[in-house]
């Protein structure tokens, strides 16, 4: 069964923290991506990564950098978190581009910055 | 005009009653689309591609429009189970790489 999971489920950060979210799959996969949800916006693309230490900006990239050190783990990192950046953080993965593939999606974290 | 519109509903509907949702998209390039299905604070899953010829998988059938720009889902016999959130979904080019944008969702809440 294919899986992609998440750091953690829920969590509540300061403003002004560095903040990392770590997503891990199992499925070998070259493509993965984060995503933030929110209400009235869907979803949006905030970074995507198509091989190990490779990276491309998605449409909402601004206030977060990415790290792919190893095919499995895409971690999202916010350098210094502000009250806008409170979401759903989903990673999700792909075989290929994502144009072609199934994403195959992690629980999300529901981010809470205060 | 937006890359991807849906109508959010809700679309509430009797068990039973079939419904149609509707996705327009902008980028005429696009080659293939797709339905997501999501349930309520759950991720997102694949319900079905939409092919140029259609694609039908059980009550559900997914149909593409290319001179109006549109996608559809048709649910036949709707059943509880089926409330949901569903997702259009577009691939796009962004520089030399594929990416695929969500719509916002249109909310399914079939009625006993």
């Amino acid at each position: 069964d294919v899986k992609v999971t998440q750091s953690s489920r829920y969590l509540v950060k300061r403003t002004g923290e560095k903040v990392f979210l770590e997503c891990v799959q199992d499925m070998d996969h070259e493509n993965m991506f984060w995503y933030r949800q929110d209400p009235g916006l869907g979803l949006r693309l905030i970074y995507f990564s198509y091989d190990v230490k490779m990276k491309e900006k998605g449409d909402i990239p601004e206030g977060y950098s990415v790290s792919r050190e190893k095919k499995e783990r895409f971690s999202l990192i916010l350098e210094s978190a502000s009250t806008n950046q409170t979401s759903m953080y989903l990673c999700a993965s792909a075989a290929r581009a994502g144009g072609s593939n199934e994403q195959f999606f992690g629980p999300g974290t529901r981010l809470t910055v205060l | 005009r937006k890359e991807v519109e849906q109508d959010p509903g809700p679309f509430n509907v009797p068990e039973g009653a079939t419904v149609a949702f509707n996705c327009t998209y902008s980028n005429s390039a696009s080659q293939s689309f797709f339905w997501y299905r999501q349930d309520c604070r759950k991720e997102p899953k694949l319900l079905m591609s939409v092919y140029s010829s259609g694609n039908e998988d059980g009550r559900f059938t997914a149909q593409l429009n290319r001179a109006s720009q549109y996608i559809s889902l048709l649910i036949r016999d709707s059943k509880l189970s089926d409330s949901a959130t569903y997702l259009c979904v577009v691939p796009q080019r962004s520089g030399g790489y594929q990416k695929v944008t969500f719509g916002i969702g249109t909310k399914l809440q079939v009625i006993p």
